[in-house]
């Protein structure tokens, strides 16, 4: 028990473009979800709360009009990235924490390679 | 504020040698402790977490972690290392909460046979 996953594992798109990467909870509900951002050999970086049925909470220095979230329902959040470029280039884990365990379980990631 | 120390970028082990992974934390309280292990291109996996109590912690795949107040420190250690255990190991504080995350760089662990 306790899945998460994301979907797509890996994305290429154009400098300009926008990007949707989507979590969800397959076995358990999540009314927060956690999104983070790892660069090449680097460590995990908070970037945002998500909260379903209210806005998002941003970490400092995140642009919350770049990285839109949305928590659409208990089972799923999404991250897109609006107008992206290359510098948004990274790899995307988002996480959810189960009720009673007191940890979180990760996705497997997103790959984001921006042209 | 919280932050996470892993002063090892990169650690290289014989197979069946010993291994112990460095952590310390600042944190004002005792946090939420965890150990996370990260294989290429792939999201976390869980080794271990400690919240109270014992201060030896066992995980999953023979790894175990000590909790040292004293030290603010709380290190990974596996008695014999296996070539599957190459892989990027992640020192997390959950502060003020448990499902906050805060990590450190990671160490990269590689394993020669």
């Amino acid at each position: 028990g306790a899945v998460v996953s994301q979907h797509p594992s890996r994305v290429i798109c154009k400098s300009g473009t926008s990007v949707k990467i989507e979590c969800r909870s397959l076995d358990f509900q999540a009314t927060t979800m956690f999104w983070y951002r790892q660069f090449p050999k680097q460590s995990l970086m908070l970037m945002a709360t998500s909260n379903e049925g209210s806005k998002a909470t941003y970490e400092q220095g995140v642009e919350k009009d770049k990285f839109l979230i949305n928590h659409a329902s208990l089972t799923l959040s999404t991250l897109t990235v609006t107008s992206a470029h290359p510098e948004d280039s990274s790899f995307y884990i988002c996480s959810a924490p189960l009720a009673g365990y007191n940890e979180q379980f990760f996705g497997p990631g997103t790959r984001l390679t921006v042209l | 504020a919280q932050s996470v120390t892993q002063p090892d970028i990169h650690i290289t082990v014989s197979e069946g040698a010993s291994l112990e992974l460095r952590c310390n934390y600042s944190y004002g309280a005792t946090p939420y402790l965890f150990w996370y292990v990260q294989s290429p291109g792939q999201g976390l996996q869980l080794l271990l977490k400690y919240f109270s109590g014992d201060t030896l912690v066992q995980g999953i795949k023979g790894f175990e972690a000590e909790f040292k107040r004293s030290q603010s420190s709380f290190n990974l250690r596996k008695p014999s290392v296996h070539w599957s255990d190459a892989a990027e190991y992640f020192c997390a504080v959950g502060a003020p909460r448990p499902d906050k995350l805060i990590f450190g760089t990671g160490t990269r662990l590689q394993v020669f046979p």
